[in-house]
Protein backbone atom coordinates (compact mmCIF):
# COMPACT_ATOMS: atom_id res chain seq x y z
CA UNK A 1 0.00 0.00 0.00
CA UNK A 2 0.78 3.67 0.18
CA UNK A 3 3.77 5.34 2.74
CA UNK A 4 5.17 8.14 3.30
CA UNK A 5 8.28 8.27 5.21
CA UNK A 6 9.91 11.39 7.14
CA UNK A 7 12.71 11.81 9.01
CA UNK A 8 12.36 11.98 12.76
CA UNK A 9 12.22 15.06 14.98
CA UNK A 10 12.68 16.90 16.51
CA UNK A 11 14.62 19.40 13.95
CA UNK A 12 16.18 22.09 16.52
CA UNK A 13 17.83 24.86 14.69
CA UNK A 14 18.77 28.15 15.55
CA UNK A 15 17.11 31.15 13.53
CA UNK A 16 17.97 31.69 10.49
CA UNK A 17 19.70 28.43 9.83
CA UNK A 18 18.57 26.48 6.69
CA UNK A 19 16.09 23.95 7.02
CA UNK A 20 15.63 20.53 5.31
CA UNK A 21 13.20 18.03 5.99
CA UNK A 22 13.15 14.83 4.14
CA UNK A 23 10.29 13.15 2.66
CA UNK A 24 10.06 9.51 0.17
CA UNK A 25 7.23 7.97 -0.43
CA UNK A 26 5.89 4.58 -2.09
CA UNK A 27 2.66 4.64 -3.97
CA UNK A 28 1.51 3.21 -7.70
CA UNK A 29 0.84 5.34 -10.10
CA UNK A 30 1.63 9.14 -9.45
CA UNK A 31 0.50 10.50 -7.01
CA UNK A 32 0.24 14.39 -5.71
CA UNK A 33 2.24 15.03 -2.94
CA UNK A 34 1.92 17.75 -0.15
CA UNK A 35 3.30 19.23 2.66
CA UNK A 36 1.09 20.75 5.71
CA UNK A 37 2.13 22.16 9.07
CA UNK A 38 0.65 22.05 12.46
CA UNK A 39 1.17 25.14 14.18
CA UNK A 40 0.75 24.10 18.50
CA UNK A 41 -2.55 23.69 19.58
CA UNK A 42 -4.17 24.59 15.71
CA UNK A 43 -5.34 21.97 12.84
CA UNK A 44 -3.64 21.13 9.64
CA UNK A 45 -2.75 24.12 7.20
CA UNK A 46 -1.81 22.96 3.52
CA UNK A 47 1.83 24.73 3.25
CA UNK A 48 2.82 23.58 -0.37
CA UNK A 49 1.85 21.05 -3.32
CA UNK A 50 3.31 19.37 -6.25
CA UNK A 51 1.08 17.48 -8.70
CA UNK A 52 3.78 16.09 -11.60
CA UNK A 53 7.05 14.99 -11.49
CA UNK A 54 9.72 17.89 -11.48
CA UNK A 55 7.23 20.46 -10.28
CA UNK A 56 8.25 22.99 -7.35
CA UNK A 57 5.59 23.98 -4.77
CA UNK A 58 6.90 27.09 -2.61
CA UNK A 59 5.33 29.10 0.09
CA UNK A 60 6.45 31.47 2.77
CA UNK A 61 9.93 30.92 1.54
CA UNK A 62 9.47 27.22 2.21
CA UNK A 63 9.96 25.22 -1.26
CA UNK A 64 9.85 21.13 -2.38
CA UNK A 65 10.30 19.72 -5.52
CA UNK A 66 8.63 16.82 -6.88
CA UNK A 67 11.51 14.05 -7.83
CA UNK A 68 10.19 10.67 -9.21
CA UNK A 69 13.44 9.49 -9.72
CA UNK A 70 13.85 9.49 -6.33
CA UNK A 71 10.31 9.03 -4.81
CA UNK A 72 10.94 12.16 -3.10
CA UNK A 73 9.80 15.48 -1.82
CA UNK A 74 12.18 17.13 1.06
CA UNK A 75 11.35 20.33 2.16
CA UNK A 76 13.83 23.54 2.34
CA UNK A 77 14.08 26.81 3.63
CA UNK A 78 16.61 28.87 3.45
CA UNK A 79 16.47 31.05 6.26
CA UNK A 80 13.92 29.52 9.49
CA UNK A 81 12.49 31.72 12.28
CA UNK A 82 11.25 31.19 15.46
CA UNK A 83 7.90 31.36 14.21
CA UNK A 84 7.76 28.36 11.82
CA UNK A 85 8.22 25.90 14.78
CA UNK A 86 5.66 23.56 14.38
CA UNK A 87 5.17 19.88 13.21
CA UNK A 88 5.37 19.01 9.51
CA UNK A 89 3.60 16.49 7.92
CA UNK A 90 4.51 15.21 4.34
CA UNK A 91 1.54 13.19 2.48
CA UNK A 92 0.71 11.86 -0.76
CA UNK A 93 -2.72 11.61 -2.44
CA UNK A 94 -3.25 9.07 -5.30
CA UNK A 95 -5.15 10.53 -8.22
CA UNK A 96 -7.60 7.55 -8.19
CA UNK A 97 -8.98 8.84 -4.74
CA UNK A 98 -8.69 11.63 -2.45
CA UNK A 99 -7.35 10.31 0.62
CA UNK A 100 -4.41 11.47 1.95
CA UNK A 101 -1.53 9.22 3.04
CA UNK A 102 0.46 11.32 5.30
CA UNK A 103 4.00 10.40 7.20
CA UNK A 104 4.62 10.77 10.88
CA UNK A 105 5.50 14.36 11.01
CA UNK A 106 8.45 16.19 12.51
CA UNK A 107 8.79 18.88 14.73
CA UNK A 108 10.63 21.32 13.96
CA UNK A 109 12.03 23.87 16.92
CA UNK A 110 13.83 27.32 15.97
CA UNK A 111 15.58 28.95 18.58
CA UNK A 112 16.00 32.50 18.89
CA UNK B 1 -16.62 32.45 9.38
CA UNK B 2 -14.32 29.52 9.78
CA UNK B 3 -13.91 27.28 6.50
CA UNK B 4 -13.65 24.10 8.43
CA UNK B 5 -15.23 23.97 12.35
CA UNK B 6 -16.00 21.14 14.79
CA UNK B 7 -16.88 20.52 18.00
CA UNK B 8 -16.23 19.83 20.83
CA UNK B 9 -13.01 21.63 20.70
CA UNK B 10 -12.54 18.92 24.38
CA UNK B 11 -14.11 15.63 25.15
CA UNK B 12 -13.74 13.94 28.08
CA UNK B 13 -15.78 10.62 28.78
CA UNK B 14 -15.85 7.30 30.53
CA UNK B 15 -15.57 3.74 29.00
CA UNK B 16 -18.36 2.29 27.18
CA UNK B 17 -19.76 5.56 26.54
CA UNK B 18 -21.40 6.67 23.04
CA UNK B 19 -20.66 10.02 21.91
CA UNK B 20 -20.65 11.80 18.59
CA UNK B 21 -18.92 15.13 17.25
CA UNK B 22 -20.30 17.33 14.64
CA UNK B 23 -17.96 19.06 12.12
CA UNK B 24 -19.57 21.28 9.30
CA UNK B 25 -17.55 23.57 6.10
CA UNK B 26 -19.21 26.39 4.80
CA UNK B 27 -16.55 25.92 1.87
CA UNK B 28 -19.19 24.44 -0.27
CA UNK B 29 -17.04 21.74 -0.83
CA UNK B 30 -18.77 18.07 -1.81
CA UNK B 31 -16.71 15.71 -0.39
CA UNK B 32 -15.27 15.15 3.54
CA UNK B 33 -13.13 13.21 5.69
CA UNK B 34 -12.48 12.34 9.34
CA UNK B 35 -8.87 11.62 10.54
CA UNK B 36 -7.76 10.36 13.58
CA UNK B 37 -4.31 11.33 15.20
CA UNK B 38 -2.81 9.64 18.35
CA UNK B 39 -0.51 10.45 20.95
CA UNK B 40 3.02 9.87 18.74
CA UNK B 41 1.36 12.48 16.19
CA UNK B 42 0.43 10.19 13.42
CA UNK B 43 -2.37 10.84 11.30
CA UNK B 44 -4.44 8.21 9.34
CA UNK B 45 -7.68 8.37 7.53
CA UNK B 46 -11.01 7.10 8.99
CA UNK B 47 -13.42 7.92 6.31
CA UNK B 48 -13.73 10.16 2.77
CA UNK B 49 -17.30 11.09 1.91
CA UNK B 50 -19.46 12.33 -0.28
CA UNK B 51 -23.13 12.53 -1.48
CA UNK B 52 -22.18 9.40 -3.64
CA UNK B 53 -19.74 7.36 -1.80
CA UNK B 54 -18.82 6.49 1.47
CA UNK B 55 -14.90 5.03 1.87
CA UNK B 56 -13.87 3.30 4.60
CA UNK B 57 -10.31 2.91 5.86
CA UNK B 58 -10.40 -1.30 6.48
CA UNK B 59 -8.58 -0.96 10.47
CA UNK B 60 -11.47 1.73 11.27
CA UNK B 61 -13.66 -0.49 13.57
CA UNK B 62 -17.14 -0.82 13.39
CA UNK B 63 -17.95 1.22 16.56
CA UNK B 64 -17.10 4.44 14.13
CA UNK B 65 -19.55 5.42 12.11
CA UNK B 66 -20.08 8.82 9.65
CA UNK B 67 -23.23 10.46 9.79
CA UNK B 68 -24.14 13.14 6.94
CA UNK B 69 -27.49 14.87 7.74
CA UNK B 70 -26.59 17.12 4.76
CA UNK B 71 -23.68 18.30 2.31
CA UNK B 72 -22.23 20.76 5.09
CA UNK B 73 -22.07 18.44 7.56
CA UNK B 74 -20.17 14.92 8.32
CA UNK B 75 -20.44 14.29 12.02
CA UNK B 76 -18.57 11.57 13.62
CA UNK B 77 -20.48 8.97 16.15
CA UNK B 78 -18.93 6.55 18.41
CA UNK B 79 -20.10 3.62 20.41
CA UNK B 80 -18.88 2.02 23.64
CA UNK B 81 -15.56 4.25 23.52
CA UNK B 82 -12.33 2.43 24.57
CA UNK B 83 -9.27 4.07 26.00
CA UNK B 84 -7.51 3.67 22.39
CA UNK B 85 -9.87 6.04 21.37
CA UNK B 86 -8.56 8.70 22.99
CA UNK B 87 -6.69 10.57 20.38
CA UNK B 88 -7.60 14.10 17.57
CA UNK B 89 -9.77 14.01 15.60
CA UNK B 90 -9.91 16.31 12.94
CA UNK B 91 -12.69 16.51 9.83
CA UNK B 92 -11.46 17.90 6.61
CA UNK B 93 -13.22 18.90 3.43
CA UNK B 94 -12.70 19.41 -0.26
CA UNK B 95 -14.05 19.98 -3.95
CA UNK B 96 -15.28 16.47 -5.27
CA UNK B 97 -12.70 16.76 -8.35
CA UNK B 98 -11.81 13.66 -9.98
CA UNK B 99 -7.78 13.46 -10.32
CA UNK B 100 -7.34 13.46 -6.34
CA UNK B 101 -5.21 17.14 -6.57
CA UNK B 102 -7.68 18.96 -4.82
CA UNK B 103 -6.31 20.68 -1.25
CA UNK B 104 -8.13 19.29 2.01
CA UNK B 105 -9.08 22.03 4.14
CA UNK B 106 -8.92 20.82 7.98
CA UNK B 107 -10.54 21.72 10.80
CA UNK B 108 -9.08 22.80 14.42
CA UNK B 109 -9.59 19.33 15.76
CA UNK B 110 -11.48 17.93 18.69
CA UNK B 111 -9.48 16.29 21.37
CA UNK B 112 -10.91 12.92 22.72
CA UNK B 113 -9.78 11.85 26.45
CA UNK B 114 -11.21 8.26 26.96
CA UNK B 115 -11.02 7.50 31.14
Amino acid sequence: GDSVTQMEGPVTLSEEAFLTINCTYTATGYPSLFWYVQYPGEGLQLLLKATKADDKGSNKGFEATYRKETTSFHLEKGSVQVSDSAVYFCALMRNAGNMLTFGGGTRLMVKP
Amino acid sequence: DTAVSQTPKYLVTQMGNDKSIKCEQNLGHDTMYWYKQDSKKFLKIMFSYNNKELIINETVPNRFSPKSPDKAHLNLHINSLELGDSAVYFCASSRAVAGGQETQYFGPGTRLLVL
